[in-house]
């Protein structure tokens, strides 16, 4: 099982952008890289994945270095109902069940 | 799409009962099936994966006769706390997974009260 480590917080001001890099030093050769959003009270939200290299899709992008053992996610221009917990969460993804979620980091937006 | 469902969104029991949460997909066929449990302030917890047709794998510490999973259906996963004790109150989700997609789509969760 791969471990992760994520800052436990963050602060931001609207309209910046924001990184969150997620540590995962034992990432297995299966392992992918997903990105979850979670609001107090709710299931969290999938934002993106991926394997290497980089990902983009219309709400962020997700940077993965070509040892594969750390991973950051980008929102571009946060608002302030961005502000949420997120998740790095690596796992093989087929049959292979053992998702382990990383502690998360508590984003917050400011006005 | 890929929409999931819990009932109840919230529940309160008293100690000593047994509670029943359902988890839905409600427009796609879900293969596989997990369970999570989240304390005040904590990450998700994996609880067990359960395979449609197939019995439960659960976690390590997850007391299987306590934490009953039914996955009769493609869209139809339920838990059932069995003798629920004040310290198994929290927030319980489940997930759902296609087979061969990569994406878990997350129910709303269940708030768990045992008092």
């Amino acid at each position: 099982l791969a471990k992760t480590t994520q800052p436990i917080s963050m602060d931001s001001y609207e309209g910046q952008e924001v990184n969150i890099t997620c540590s995962h030093n034992n990432i297995a050769t299966n392992d992918y890289i997903t990105w979850y959003q979670q609001f107090p009270s709710q299931g969290p939200r999938f934002i993106i994945q991926g394997y290497k290299t980089k990902v983009t899709n219309e709400v962020a992008s997700l940077f993965i270095p070509a040892d594969r053992k750390s991973s950051t996610l980008s929102l571009p221009r946060v608002s302030l109902s961005d502000t949420a917990v997120y998740y790095c969460l690596v796992g093989d993804n087929w049959d292979g069940q053992n998702f382990v979620f990383g502690p998360g980091t508590r984003l917050s937006v400011l006005p | 799409g890929a929409v999931v469902s819990q009932h109840p969104s919230w529940v309160i029991c008293k100690s000593g009962t047994s509670v029943k949460i359902e988890c839905r997909s409600l427009d796609f066929q879900a293969t596989t099936m997990f369970w999570y449990r989240q304390f005040p302030k904590q990450s998700l917890m994996l609880m067990a994966t359960s395979n449609e047709g197939s019995k439960a794998t659960y976690e390590q510490g997850v007391e299987k006769d306590k934490f009953l999973i039914n996955h009769a259906s493609l869209t139809l996963s339920t838990l059932t706390v069995t003798s629920a004790h004040p310290e198994d109150s929290s927030f319980y989700i489940c997930s759902a997974r296609i087979r061969d997609f990569y994406e878990q789509y997350f129910g709303p969760g269940t708030r768990l009260t045992v008092t």
